[in-house]
């Protein structure tokens, strides 16, 4: 079944640096990624996904990249504020099964 | 929409004690998931339902673990007898179609200690 690698399991920057957080997979059939924020005391909330037939999505601060070939996507936060601290999973998505998720980012931004 | 609704928020039981959980998705969604998270093991999927049938239960943990959905705007899980190891954050999820233009919603979870 799939296995999805999440890197680094933390994360600190300073505010207005970037932050990449990078995942890989291992089913090739998967064609669907998204990227889940999750606040301290809620649930994980859907960011931003990219689906198989795309390379680089873009939704203001955030991008993420997928390369197929390689089996790995990434997320990428840029100008990034306080209320960006959070836990950041990955996950990946093959049509047959449940979503497979990575083990989590702790982000934390330094003001 | 209200989203997907958890109760209770926390949980705070002794060991041997039964334990439910409840989860109520979002209104015409036919997908129902149970992940608990845990800091060692990150979230794992427990159980799964597509129109309240069970799926695939291969990732609950034990035989003390049991999940029903009676109808489409309901579901448990309970843990009998629980154990201090079971203390861990339990989400529902619930999505509409298993497609990848069906994302998943997740509940505020139900925070469980077992003392």
């Amino acid at each position: 079944g799939e296995n999805v690698e999440q890197h680094p399991s933390t994360l600190s920057v300073q505010e207005g640096d970037s932050a990449v957080i990078k995942c890989t997979y291992s089913d090739s059939a998967s064609n669907y990624f998204p990227w889940y924020k999750q606040e301290l005391g809620k649930g994980p909330q859907l960011i931003i996904d990219i689906r198989s037939n795309v390379g680089e999505k873009k939704d203001q601060r955030i991008a993420v990249t997928l390369n197929k070939t390689a089996k790995h996507f990434s997320l990428h936060i840029t100008e990034t504020q306080p209320e960006d601290s959070a836990v950041y999973f990955c996950a990946a998505f093959s049509g047959n099964t449940p979503l497979v998720f990575g083990k989590g980012t702790r982000l934390s931004v330094i003001a | 929409d209200a989203g997907v609704i958890q109760s209770p928020r926390h949980e705070v039981t002794e060991m041997g004690q039964e334990v439910t959980l409840r989860c109520k998705p979002i209104s015409g969604h036919d997908y129902l998931f149970w992940y608990r998270q845990t800091m060692m093991r990150g979230l794992e999927l427990l159980i799964y339902f597509n129109n309240n049938v069970p799926i695939d239960d291969s990732g609950m943990p034990e035989d003390r673990f049991s999940a029903k959905m009676p109808n489409a705007s309901f579901s448990t899980l309970k843990i009998q007898p629980s154990e201090p190891r079971d203390s861990a954050v339990y989400f529902c999820a619930s999505r509409k179609g298993q497609g990848a233009n069906s994302p998943l919603h997740f509940g505020n979870g139900t925070r469980l200690t077992v003392t």
